[in-house]
């Protein structure tokens, strides 16, 4: 089994719509992270989260929330979709005792359309 | 503001030798890693520099400068599976990645 699943694999919604992604991880990890990516842009940092009751803002934090509901899960909700946040997104984590490290492990990934 | 400078693409033959630069200004400085990502694949770890210097991991080897903010990925005997996009990432205030090199290995 993966240690980091998203769920789900492909979305298709329509402007206005919320919706929500989830990510799950079995790794024991308590850092997590939600990236979207963009063809040429590389990985852009939405949120992440270093443990239940922490949350930070990445980059590019406007028109998305989210919620830490236990260590091993992270969501990313869009309370209002729109055409320019169809994307690749990518939930990742890290374990804080490997901070000299800074390893991190990616889901396969979520692709959204929003119409 | 901030920005990581890398590449958008390269070419190397089979059994070549190729390096990728990134450039960096960032917010804070911990650390530079870099990263590799397949074609409808997720990224994948490859090599992580907190401190000057080389760090070797087989065929991979990856350099940091950090009075230069530069540092580079060398990869080594390459393979047609090497054959991907490379991404450079430094943690910071948070963590920002570059654009990506897409490295295509020819035969």
């Amino acid at each position: 089994d993966a240690d980091v699943t998203q769920t789900p694999r492909n979305r298709i919604t329509k402007t206005g719509k919320r919706i929500m992604l989830e990510c799950s991880q079995t790794k024991g990890h308590d850092r997590m992270y939600w990236y979207r990516q963009d063809p040429g842009l590389g990985l852009r940092l939405i949120y992440y989260s270093f443990d239940v009751k922490d949350i930070n803002k990445g980059e590019i934090s406007d028109g998305y929330s989210v919620s830490r509901q236990a260590q091993a899960k992270f969501s990313l909700s869009l309370e209002s979709a729109i055409p320019n946040q169809t994307a690749l997104y990518f939930c990742a984590t890290s374990d804080q005792r490997d901070s000299y490290q800074e390893t991190q492990y990616f889901g396969p990934g979520t692709r959204l359309l929003v119409l | 503001g901030q920005s990581l400078e890398q590449p958008s693409e390269v070419t190397a033959v089979e059994g070549a030798i190729v390096q990728i630069n990134c450039t960096y200004q960032t917010s804070g400085f911990y650390g530079l890693s870099w990263y590799q990502q397949h074609d409808g694949g997720a990224p994948t770890f490859l090599s992580y520099n907190a401190l000057d210097g080389l760090e070797e991991t087989g065929r991979f080897s990856s350099f940091l400068s950090r009075s230069d903010s530069y540092g580079y990925l060398l990869l080594q005997e390459l393979q047609m599976k090497d054959s991907a996009s490379y991404f450079c990432a430094v943690r910071g205030n948070d963590m920002r990645f570059g654009a990506g090199t897409r490295l295509t290995v020819k035969p």
